[in-house]
């Protein structure tokens, strides 16, 4: 199995910092991880496919990246909005997700 | 704009079985992949099993729910229904339809691009 670790499982930063999350593959999985918004109550939102894709309507401020194994979520300044739990998928036999992190102003 | 609106909660008892339905509007429904997940209190998401309606072939299953869950499609109604027995506390969740997890031939996709609202169901004695 393809195992993918999410980190960190919480942050806390202020209104207008760069935010970042990281996805790291155990094995190559193309560019294939996907990136989703999870608020509090709410289904989660795609928000990038395929390592860097801006799903529609999604503001530019999100952002995907990959090198290799090592796949990253940035937001690039965070907004109040933006408190969210925030999970990568990848597919492996089946969608698998990480662990999840969870996004606090401070 | 595709929507998928999901059953109301459900509360229901330890050893019996539970049925959530999904329906779907604003695009054809038959080809494209229906999956369930869930995600209990405070945990992440896990994949339950899919379905592409157009194909008349069985669902696909996660091996940790096989035999106990049960998706199906109805084309003419445009809805995917989940039932899940032999439940128990630990299957108290809320539970979700999106589009989109897997891929059989051309059809698919590997992420989940559209969601339901989301049913809760309390297994509670």
């Amino acid at each position: 199995d393809i195992q993918v670790t999410q980190s960190p499982s919480s942050l806390s930063a202020s209104v207008g910092d760069r935010v970042t999350i990281t996805c790291q593959a155990s094995q190559d999985i193309s560019n294939s991880l996907h990136w989703y918004q999870q608020k509090a109550g709410k289904a989660p939102k795609l928000l990038i496919f395929d390592g860097f894709h801006l799903e529609t309507g999604v503001p530019s401020r999100f952002s995907g990246s990959a090198s290799g194994t090592n796949f990253t979520f940035t937001i690039s300044s965070l907004q109040p909005e933006d408190i969210a739990s925030y999970y990568c998928q990848h597919y492996d036999n089946f969608p698998r997700f990480g662990g999840g992190t969870k996004v606090e102003v401070k | 704009q595709v929507q998928l609106v999901q059953s109301g909660p459900e509360v229901k008892k330890p050893g019996s079985s539970v049925k959530v339905s999904c329906k779907a509007s604003g695009d054809t429904f038959s080809y494209y992949a229906i999956s369930w997940l869930r995600q209990a209190p405070g945990q992440g998401l896990e994949w339950m099993g899919g379905v592409i309606p157009i194909f008349d072939i069985p669902p696909t299953y996660a091996q940790d729910f096989q035999g106990r869950v049960t998706i199906t499609a109805d084309k003419s109604t445009s809805t995917s229904y989940m039932e899940l027995g032999g439940l128990k506390s630990e299957d108290t969740a809320v539970y979700y339809c999106a589009r989109g997890g897997f891929v059989v031939g051309a059809m698919g996709s590997f992420y989940f691009d559209f969601w339901g609202q989301g049913t809760l169901v309390t297994v509670s004695s």
